[in-house]
């Protein structure tokens, strides 16, 4: 299996501007995760969904956060409008239905707004 | 409330050395689940071990192993003979009934030739 894809893996935008990241889990997955990574929070969750359905998103800092997954293969987190605040790394992560099984983290997109 | 503890943030060793990186947590859920990932200089989060709040028998693999106590509410892991490969940031998470994981902040380990 490929594993987790994310892409891109850098963006760098000026503030005020519109970010996409985007996701691709491994198939078969049910869970998928968004979380950010900072020097000062560690490891945040933003959201999470199963099977397609936004379970959890009290993680997303403010209404210039929105994440979808249209379908079980693909989902997006949108920035919009972006801040230098959000430079961070964004993770995907997904796990097999059940919360015993561990998640598989993508490599990360690395934001940088300016 | 559920909470994750790393308190050593940097560690530092040199190689061959046994070096045990330290995790504490707190939760209320009775069924829960702990793991450990491993943070290269590469960036990505690669997992290592999970453990469910049932079995507090302790695990070997290679050179890693992990020492989980009920009791003192702590899930240690300790490399043996360590190699500058393992210099990583290494992160305890916890799992408990929402689904979401916890991570703690993280230990950086330097392994020095």
């Amino acid at each position: 299996d490929a594993g987790v894809i994310q892409s891109p893996r850098h963006e760098v935008t000026e503030m005020g501007q519109e970010v996409t990241l985007r996701c691709k889990p491994i198939s078969g997955h049910d869970y998928l995760f968004w979380y950010r990574q900072t020097m000062m929070r560690g490891l945040e969750l933003l959201i999470y969904f199963n099977n397609n359905v936004p379970i959890d998103d009290s993680g997303m800092p403010e209404d210039r956060f929105s994440a979808k997954m249209p379908n079980a293969s693909f989902s997006t987190l949108k920035i919009q409008p972006s801040e230098p605040r959000d430079s961070a790394v964004y993770f995907c992560a997904s796990s097999q239905e059940g919360f015993l099984y561990e998640q598989y983290f993508g490599p990360g997109t690395r934001l940088t707004v300016t | 409330a559920q909470k994750v503890t790393q308190a050593q943030t940097e560690i530092s060793v040199v190689e061959k050395e046994d070096v045990t990186l330290d995790c504490v947590y707190e939760t209320r859920d009775t069924t829960y689940y702990l793991f450990w990932y491993k943070q290269p200089p590469s960036g990505e989060l690669v997992f290592l071990i999970r453990r469910n709040s049932f079995d507090e028998q302790n695990e070997i693999s290679g050179r890693y192993s992990w020492n989980f106590q009920k009791s003192t509410s702590s899930f240690n892991f300790t490399i043996t003979a360590s190699q500058v490969v393992d210099s990583a940031v290494y992160f305890c998470a916890l799992r408990g009934s929402q689904g979401n994981l916890i991570f703690g902040k993280g230990t950086k380990l330097s392994v020095k030739p």
